[in-house]
């Protein structure tokens, strides 16, 4: 069983819509959780980063964590087209490892 | 210029070749990380350095072996290439802090 699962979508919203981007994870311990956008070939880059319970809100995203249902969320309002990406999860792992856990992603596509 | 860099951007070889996969950065971070994406299963770990005398197995280091050469430098080796290492490669770095990780631009490796 896949330690960081998401939905892989596609996701498709029309521009505008909120996009929301979910994201279960199984290391009950964790404390840092990460979500970065991938556009098609290139690297990823980091959106939010969030580590309490409850909501984050930078400009149109929000993350949202929940560590005892073990979810995190990213929420984009006004979508645009640019948006148009894949949105990667990645939990930190508890222990002296301290790696990174990646979800497969979910492919979110914003029409116009 | 970019903080982290890898090269070759592209690389094309043959089964059995040995191959080298270059990164380096000049963010001062510690700790380097190398990373395959396959389309669909996210990024996998290979590799993870947390300083020029620390290295560390990620998930799928069989078939691949890495140097830190000092604490901005941290290559990959493939040391008898296989089709199904035919990946994108990716470099990251991060600080330790709150182990935010910094890509680098990928490796798109073809092994015929």
């Amino acid at each position: 069983q896949k330690e960081v699962e998401q939905n892989s979508g596609p996701l498709s919203v029309p521009e505008g819509a909120i996009a929301s981007l979910n994201c279960t994870y199984s290391d009950r311990g964790s404390q840092s959780f990460f979500w970065y956008r991938q556009y098609s070939g290139k690297s990823p880059e980091l959106i939010m980063s969030i580590y309490s319970n409850g909501d984050k809100e930078d400009g149109r995203f929000t993350a949202q964590l929940n560590k005892a249902s073990q979810y995190v969320s990213l929420l984009i309002r006004d979508s645009q087209p640019s948006d148009s990406a894949t949105y990667l999860c990645a939990v930190l792992s508890t222990g002296s490892a301290r790696q990174l856990t990646f979800g497969s992603g979910t492919q979110l596509t914003v029409l116009p | 210029d970019a903080d982290v860099t890898q090269t070759p951007r592209n690389r094309i070889t043959k089964t059995g070749k040995r191959i080298m996969l270059e990164c380096s950065q000049t963010k001062g971070h510690d700790r380097m990380y190398w990373y395959r994406q396959d389309p669909g299963l996210g990024l996998q770990l290979i590799y993870y350095s947390f300083d020029v005398k620390d290295i560390n197995k990620g998930e799928i280091s069989d078939g691949y072996s890495v140097s830190r050469q000092a604490q901005a430098k941290f290559s990959l080796s493939l040391e008898s290439a296989i089709p199904n290492q035919t990946a994108l490669y990716f470099c990251a770095t991060s600080d330790g802090a709150q182990e935010t990780q910094y890509f680098g631009p990928g490796t798109r490796l073809l092994v015929l």
